[in-house]
C-alpha cells in the first residue's frame, strides 16, 4: 500500500514557466515532507522540507506548500529553468522516526 | 557535498551467487541506510544503521543482511542474489534521527 503517492508520472514544462509537481499521502501521522531531485546516474539531492507545523516553505525559486486537511503537498519552481530537468521525489516521515517513505517520483521535462 | 561513496557502481552477476554492496562516508554520521530503486516503486528502505553493530530492518528487508563494523563502512549483502533483486541501490547517511538524509550515488546491479 503506498502511503505517499505521485500520481503524475512525467510532467513537460516551458522554460520560464511555472512547474507544479503534486504528492497525497495517506497517513496522518507524517509530520515532516521533504523532496528531492534525482538527475540520471546520481543519487537523490535534497531539495527542499517542509514541517507541518507550517503551510508553506520557499527557498529561492522553490516553494514547497502543504496542506493538512487534504493530505496534500506540492512542489512550485518558478522560473522553471532546462537544469531543473529531473526526477523528483517527495518523501514524509512519523515524529522521531528515521524512516522515510518515499514516492514514485515524477519525471520534470523543461524545454526551451 | 555530502562525502559518500558506494563500491562498485556496476556489478553484473548470477543467479545464486553472493553480492556484497560498500557504502563509505567520510561525515562520521550515526545514521546510515540503504534503499532500492525501481520503476514504479520509488525509493524503498531495505536496512538501516543507528550506530556501530546496530542495524534494523526496512520495508523490503528479505533476502538482504547488513553489517556496520565501522561507523564509516556499511556493507549490503545478497547472500544468493535472485533476478528480482536487479535494481539500482542507494546508501544515505543522515546526522540524527530527525536530520535530513543525503545520498550516494548508488550501485547498478544486475542479477542474470
Amino acid at each position: 500500500d503506498q502511503q505517499v503517492k505521485q500520481n503524475s508520472p512525467s510532467l513537460s514544462v516551458q522554460e520560464g514557466r511555472i512547474s507544479i509537481l503534486n504528492c497525497d499521502y495517506t497517513n496522518s501521522m507524517f509530520d515532516y515532507f521533504l523532496w528531492y531531485k534525482k538527475y540520471p546516474a546520481e543519487g537523490p539531492t535534497f531539495l527542499i522540507s517542509i514541517s507541518s507545523i507550517k503551510d508553506k516553505n520557499e527557498d529561492g525559486r522553490f516553494t514547497v506548500f502543504l496542506n493538512k486537511s487534504a493530505k496534500h503537498l506540492s512542489l512550485h519552481i518558478v522560473p522553471s529553468q532546462p537544469g531543473d530537468s529531473a526526477v523528483y521525489f517527495c518523501a514524509a516521515s512519523e515524529e522521531n522516526t528515521d524512516k522515510l517513505i518515499f514516492g514514485t517520483g515524477t519525471r520534470l521535462q523543461v524545454f526551451p | 557535498d555530502a562525502g559518500i561513496t558506494q563500491s562498485p557502481r556496476h556489478k553484473v552477476t548470477e543467479t545464486g551467487t553472493p553480492v556484497t554492496l560498500r557504502c563509505h562516508q567520510t561525515e562520521n554520521h550515526r545514521y546510515m541506510y540503504w534503499y532500492r530503486q525501481d520503476p514504479g516503486h520509488g525509493l524503498r528502505l531495505i536496512h538501516y544503521s543507528y550506530g556501530v553493530k546496530d542495524t534494523d530492518k526496512g520495508e523490503v528487508s528479505d533476502g538482504y543482511s547488513v553489517s556496520r563494523s565501522k561507523t564509516e563502512d556499511f556493507l549490503l549483502t545478497l547472500e544468493s542474489a535472485t533476478s528480482s533483486q536487479t535494481s539500482v541501490y542507494f546508501c544515505a547517511i543522515s546526522e540524527s534521527i530527525t536530520d535530513t538524509q543525503y545520498f550516494g550515488p548508488g550501485t547498478r546491479l544486475t542479477v542474470l
